[in-house]
């Protein structure tokens, strides 16, 4: 089935040890997208890709990176992990050819936990 | 800047009762707006999505409606089922996809 995979699901790391969540897709999606979602919060748009464009929304910190090396894999890089950056953290496909993201439905991973001590 | 106000945290209905969720937004009406469900310790599943010339959308037991004038939608399961326990997240087109807080379905045997 096409899907979208998030690996590792939990991730555990110290006080600002870097650390890189992935994700995977089989369905050819052109946008990629990374969210921050904590407990009981709305998911927080990170950044997006279009195709191999890279959008990063205003108030994500510096702290957060990404990288897309080709249409199926995309990264999430987090340089000195804070307590406060302990979340769910979210990836979501989709395909879009009007330029305008918001118009398709999201096709979302299950998530990758992070704790950081 | 837009926000989204779900009427509830939680919601708990007896089994076969018609479930309505409450989206409202404070600005200008999205263009589309969309209708998500997350379980726990899952990534969201998209359910519905209604755009601003439409008023209803149904798909099953779902219905979505959109009104710009009161800027609100409302999200409805009928005969709902113990199944359909989970959080209901709505999103609005601002660019992207800004989501609402969501609201804790939970149905009672």
């Amino acid at each position: 089935d096409a899907m979208v995979i998030q690996n590792p699901r939990y991730q555990v790391t110290q006080f600002g040890k870097p650390v890189t969540l992935s994700c995977s897709q089989t369905l050819n999606h052109n946008v990629m997208y990374w969210y921050q979602q904590k407990s009981s919060q709305a998911p927080k748009l990170l950044f997006h890709y279009y195709d191999k464009d890279f959008n990063n929304e205003a108030d994500t910190p510096d702290n957060f990176q990404s990288r897309r090396p080709n249409t199926s894999f995309c990264f999430l890089d987090i340089r000195s992990p804070g307590l406060g950056d302990a979340a769910m953290y979210l990836c979501a496909t989709s395909r879009d050819s009007t330029g305008t993201s918001a118009y398709n439905e999201q096709f979302f991973g299950p998530g990758t936990r992070l704790t950081v001590l | 800047s837009q926000k989204i106000e779900q009427n509830s945290e939680a919601l708990n209905i007896q089994e076969g009762k018609t479930a309505t969720l409450t989206c409202n937004y404070t600005n200008y009406s999205p263009a589309y707006l969309q209708w998500y469900r997350q379980d726990p310790g899952r990534g969201p599943v998209f359910l519905l999505l209604i755009r601003e010339n439409e008023k209803e959308k149904r798909k099953e037991r779902l219905k979505v409606t959109f009104d710009t004038t009161l800027k609100q939608s409302l999200f409805h399961i009928t005969a709902s089922q113990p199944a359909d326990s989970a959080t209901y997240l709505c999103a609005l087109s601002q660019g992207n996809l800004i989501f609402g807080k969501g609201t804790k379905l939970s149905v009672k045997p």
